[in-house]
This record gives structure tokens, sequence and C-alpha cells, in this order.
């Protein structure tokens, strides 16, 4: 089965630093993915994770621990901007699909 | 990245008819998918667009209700058939390229 939770909202403060979790259990793993979405637009792409380790893209930072079936988005210096909903998803191993998590709503305050 | 572009970008139709959404990517995918995301949800996959072959079916989506096309690398269709309100939601056309995957800016329907 399939199975990616994360929180269903968040608050943070402009400036400060905000950590959105993922867990996962899959019967196939083959990346985990990050995503943007902000309301009434398509969800953008942000990270891709496959190996272990913190992959870092100026202001967010993605990581990945395999066999804890974890990862994480990491936002430096909030913007206004930034308040959207963020999306876990996870590609398998078979037919390279991804699934999604319900998706994390951030709000930034000023 | 890969450029998405989905027409219609949105719709409102009556019950029993059916909607045909293009989705056009800007250079050849290896992949091509297709999502629903409900109001205050998050992105169901619907199905895998194969080219030159039948899609393939998540659980609960079958090709009478959802048939879909990829007559080529950078192309596909997607048909919402016989719509109930149920079928209210946003359809997005989704490429991959190598191991990114993204997304195109979606198709708004609602039905009457």
């Amino acid at each position: 089965g399939q199975n990616i939770d994360q929180p269903t909202e968040m608050t943070a403060t402009e400036g400060a630093i905000v950590q959105i979790n993922c867990t996962y259990q899959t019967s196939g793993f083959n990346g985990l993915f990050w995503y943007q979405q902000h309301a009434g637009e398509a969800p953008t792409f942000l990270s891709y994770n496959v190996l272990d380790g913190l992959e870092e893209k100026g202001r967010f930072s993605s990581f990945l621990s395999r066999s804890k079936g974890y990862s994480y988005l990491l936002l430096k210096e909030l913007q206004m901007k930034d308040s959207a909903s963020y999306l876990c998803a996870v590609r398998d191993n078979q037919g390279g699909k991804l699934i999604f998590g319900q998706g994390t709503e951030l709000s930034v305050k000023p | 990245s890969a450029v998405i572009s989905q027409k219609p970008s949105r719709d409102i139709c009556q019950r029993g008819t059916s909607l045909t959404i293009q989705c056009q990517v800007d250079s050849q995918v290896t992949m091509m998918f297709w999502y629903r995301q409900q109001p205050g949800q998050s992105l169901t996959l619907i199905a895998t667009a194969n080219q030159g072959s039948e899609a393939t079916y998540e659980s609960g989506f079958v090709i009478d209700k959802f048939p879909i096309s990829r007559p080529n690398l950078t192309f596909s269709t997607l048909t919402v058939s016989n719509m109930s309100p149920e079928d209210s939601s946003i359809y997005l056309c989704s490429a991959r390229r190598n191991d990114e995957q993204y997304f195109g800016p979606g198709t708004r329907l609602t039905v009457t």
C-alpha cells in the first residue's frame, strides 16, 4: 500500500525558518518530490531527492532518509509569497508515477 | 523544465455531456500523466498516458469514463464522459522529462 503523511497546516513568521515534514510508506521508491502550489495555480516543482542527504536550492532545502521513510522541506528567510500549499510526492518504481500526500498549507504572517 | 499548456483552461458543462481536454508539451517527454484535484484536496492520479497504446488507469478510474489518447511524444487528451456534478474538479496534465516532473496549468471543470 501507499501512505504519505504530512501536517495539514503550519503557520510561521516572515523572516523565520520553517520545516515541513513528510513520512512515507510505499511499496516501491524511486525518488521524493516537493511541489509548491498557490491557490488556483498548478503545482510548481521545487525539489527531487533520490539519495539520502540534503539538497539545497537557494532559500529552499530538501532532505531525505530512505531508511526512515522521511523527508523534510526547509524554507529559510520566509517571505509572504511563500504562503502556499506544499505537496510531498513519492515516485514508485513501477511505471514511475507520483503519489501525493495531502499537502501542507503554510501561512506566513508578518 | 518543461512548458505544458492545456485547453480549455475552464469550462462549465451540462450533466450527461462530454469534454475533451488537450495537453501540449513544448518538447518530447518520456511520460505523460493525468491528475485530478478536487477543491481543497491534493492530487489524485487518474492514469498514465502511453504513447501508441492504451492508457494505464489507477484504481477507481476506467477507460469508458476517462478515455485518454497520446498519439505522439508531446500531446495527450483526456475526455471526461457522461459528466455528473461529481466530476467537477481541476484536471491537470503532467509530464516527466528525465527525473523531473512538471504540471500544466489545469482545466477547471464545473458540471451543472
